[in-house]
């Protein structure tokens, strides 16, 4: 079956332009979160979904960053005014609901953003 | 926080087997263990998870003590392609990925 889908896989930006990042989990999959991965690195939490809400945001880095969620399918990570530091490989995962702690996460193969 | 320490690298030649060793600091009472396999330039990728004794499937084994602040993969006679990143997780209140352990399987 398909897996979680992201696009763009990759994108090239200049410094202070707005970026918005689109991903697909696997259908079925109520729960979906975004992590950012920088080169050599493990991933950093950023955000979780349960459905369209977002009980737990506690790992966006500041207020440049916002996700949302529509459908209980689509979600898309928006970055505003970007930086240099916010180059990385964006990763979404899905899973299915019930207790996050228990089910295993599905990732996509991530949005490779690099901020000239 | 939950917070997990596994080593960073670990070199090993095919056919092998492999033990990756993860302490568990602060694992909470109901939280389950995870380990997940990254590629370059792809996601990471489910494993195997449990929590508490031994569990195995097609892949790897999974060995959790009793006081459960430790955890053990173990890859059965590891080939060129097990060559990755491999992370210990278990979820907590955050979802912390660490650095990870990068094996190199070597022939």
């Amino acid at each position: 079956g398909a897996g979680v889908s992201q696009s763009p896989s990759n994108k090239v930006t200049e410094k202070g332009k707005d970026v918005e990042l689109r991903c697909d989990p696997i259908s079925g999959h109520t729960a979906l979160y975004w992590y950012r991965q920088r080169l050599g690195q493990g991933l950093e939490f950023l955000i979780y979904f349960q459905g369209n809400s977002a009980p737990d945001k506690s790992g966006l880095p500041s207020d440049r960053f916002s996700a949302e969620r529509t459908g209980e399918s689509v979600s898309t990570l928006t970055i505003q005014r970007t930086q240099q530091e916010d180059s990385a490989v964006y990763l979404c995962a899905s899973s299915l609901g019930g207790d996050r702690r228990v089910q295993p996460q599905h990732f996509g193969d991530g949005t490779r953003l690099s901020i000239l | 926080l939950a917070k997990t320490t596994q080593p960073i690298s670990m070199d090993s030649y095919e056919g092998q087997e492999v033990n990756i060793t993860c302490s568990h600091n602060n694992i909470a009472t109901n939280d389950y263990i995870t380990w997940y396999q990254q590629f370059p330039s792809q996601g990471p990728r489910f494993i195997i998870q449990g929590y508490k004794t031994k569990v195995t499937n097609e892949v790897a084994s999974l060995f959790i003590p009793a006081d459960r602040k430790s955890s053990t993969l173990s890859l059965p006679r590891v080939s060129l392609s097990d060559t990755a990143v491999y992370y210990c997780l278990n979820y907590g209140q955050n979802f912390v990925f660490g650095p990870g352990t990068r094996l190199s399987v070597l022939p």
